[in-house]
């Protein structure tokens, strides 16, 4: 089975700062990979995914992240955050051996302080 | 589409009250599942299902059932509710096998258990 790793729990930011938040998961072989969000009281959206092709991927609303395969990892970036970016942000890893079964971080809260 | 829908949104039970958590998508997804979110824990599997009359556990399925009589319903029981179940509980779906997409959440149901 996979297992998804978000090393930071909380990440707190400036406004117009850069972010990125972690995630690392432990086989990268038939994965797809996905970063949701979640704001406050509310279900869980996906922000991103990561199918194939173009290892860099991007959401419209100013977000990346890349695959690295060597490093089984797919960080999330953002240039400049907004305060509207305050939210919980969970990693998963969807693997094709087990039926497309996704596997979740524990999540990262991002907190934009102004 | 509806997407993903779950009833209620927010329910209050006594100890060793029973209750079905209701979750419906109208997608044709073959993968549904169950989770729980707990602060600082992320989200936890308690069941899923690869298509009609197949469940199987998760992570974490002691003191809920759940059965699978067609694609689009999935509900969940709760036998006998104890404080330890009071969790924000959401359900979600995607497609298994050849086709590839993320998985679909609905806005989830906040059951606290006195």
């Amino acid at each position: 089975a996979q297992s998804v790793t978000q090393l930071d729990s909380q990440v707190p930011v400036f406004e117009e700062a850069p972010v990125e938040l972690r995630c690392n998961y432990s086989s990268s072989v038939s994965v797809y990979l996905f970063w949701y969000v979640q704001y406050p009281n509310q279900g869980l959206q996906l922000l991103l995914k990561y199918l194939s092709g173009s290892t860099l991927v991007e959401s419209i609303n100013g977000f990346e992240a890349e695959f690295n395969k060597s490093q089984t990892s797919f960080h999330l970036r953002k240039p400049s955050v907004h305060i509207s970016d305050t939210a919980e942000y969970f990693c998963a890893v969807s693997d094709r051996g087990t039926g497309n079964q996704f596997y979740f971080g524990t999540g990262t809260s991002l907190t934009v302080i102004p | 589409n509806a997407g993903v829908t779950q009833t209620p949104k927010f329910q209050v039970l006594k100890t060793g009250q029973s209750m079905t958590l209701q979750c419906a998508q109208d997608m044709n997804h073959e993968y549904m599942s169950w989770y729980r979110q707990d602060p600082g824990m992320g989200l936890r599997l308690i069941h899923y299902s690869v298509g009609a009359g197949i469940t199987d556990q998760g992570e974490v399925p002691n003191g809920y059932n759940v059965s699978r009589s067609t694609t689009e319903d999935f509900p969940l029981r709760l036998l006998s509710a104890a404080p330890s179940q009071t969790s924000v509980y959401f359900c979600a779906s995607h497609h298994s096998g050849g086709v590839i997409t993320e998985a679909f959440f609905g806005q989830g149901t906040r059951l606290t258990v006195v």
